[in-house]
C-alpha cells in the first residue's frame, strides 16, 4: 500500500526565507502528485499538480519538483511571507486512489 | 471564481442515525470525490465518481456509505448507521478531467455522539 511521508512535520522561519518542504512516497507507480495548502479548519487549496511525466511545476513563488524513480517531491517556497503560514500537504494518485501525507505545518514569522 | 460548496458546515448526530452530506461541485467538472479527515490524522480518500457511477473506492468505503448525484448539480454522501468513529471532517472535491487538479470544498464537520 502506498505510504506518503512529509518532512519536517513543522517548520518555523522568519519572513523572507526560502524554504523547502519534502514529500516521499513508497510506490513510484504514481500518475501524479499534487501539493495543497490547508488553513486551520478549512478545506484544501490546490497549489501545484505535477503529472508523472513532468519533472517540475512553477506558480509564482512556488516550485515543485518530482523525482518519481526515487519517490520524492519537494516544494520550494521563495521569499516566504506570513500569509504562507498554513499546513502543506502532498498527495499522490496511485492506481486511481489518492494518498495524502500528514503535512508540514509552516509558520512564517513577521 | 467558481468554487465547490458543501452543506451543512457542521452536523451533530446520534450514533446509529443516518446522515446525508451535500456538495455542489464546480459546474463544468465531471469527476467528483469524497474524502475524510479524522481530527489530527491524514486526509483519506473515500470514493471517486464519474458518469453517474463509482469509478474507485477505498477500503474505508464499505456498505455503510453510498454516493449519489440526484440531479445535475448536487453530489451527496450518505452514511448509514453512524458510529462514533465516523466523526471527522468530510471534504468533497471535483475536477474537470481525470488526473487533473482537484478543487476542494470547505468541508462538513460531522460529530457522532
Amino acid at each position: 500500500k502506498q505510504e506518503v511521508t512529509q518532512i519536517p512535520a513543522a517548520l518555523s522561519v522568519p519572513e523572507g526565507e526560502n524554504l523547502v518542504l519534502n514529500c516521499s512516497f513508497t510506490d513510484s507507480a504514481i500518475y501524479n502528485l499534487q501539493w495543497f495548502r490547508q488553513d486551520p479548519g478549512k478545506g484544501l487549496t490546490s497549489l501545484l499538480l505535477i503529472q508523472s511525466s513532468q519533472r517540475e511545476q512553477t506558480s509564482g513563488r512556488l516550485n515543485a519538483s518530482l523525482d518519481k524513480s526515487s519517490g520524492r517531491s519537494t516544494l520550494y517556497i521563495a521569499a516566504s511571507q506570513p500569509g504562507d503560514s498554513a499546513t502543506y500537504l502532498c498527495a499522490v494518485e496511485n492506481f486511481n486512489k489518492f494518498y495524502f501525507g500528514s503535512g508540514t505545518k509552516l509558520n512564517v514569522k513577521p | 471564481e467558481p468554487e465547490v460548496t458543501q452543506t451543512p458546515s457542521h452536523q451533530v448526530t446520534q450514533m446509529g442515525q443516518e446522515v446525508i452530506l451535500r456538495c455542489v461541485p464546480i459546474s463544468n467538472h465531471l469527476y467528483f470525490y469524497w474524502y475524510r479527515q479524522i481530527l489530527g490524522q491524514k486526509v483519506e480518500f473515500l470514493v471517486s465518481f464519474y458518469n453517474n457511477e463509482i469509478s474507485e473506492k477505498s477500503e474505508i468505503f464499505d456498505d455503510q456509505f453510498s454516493v449519489e448525484r440526484p440531479d445535475g448539480s448536487n453530489f451527496t454522501l450518505k452514511i448509514r448507521s453512524t458510529k462514533l468513529e465516523d466523526s471527522a471532517m468530510y471534504f468533497c472535491a471535483s475536477g474537470q478531467g481525470r488526473r487533473e487538479t482537484q478543487y476542494f470544498g470547505p468541508g462538513t464537520r460531522l460529530l457522532v455522539l
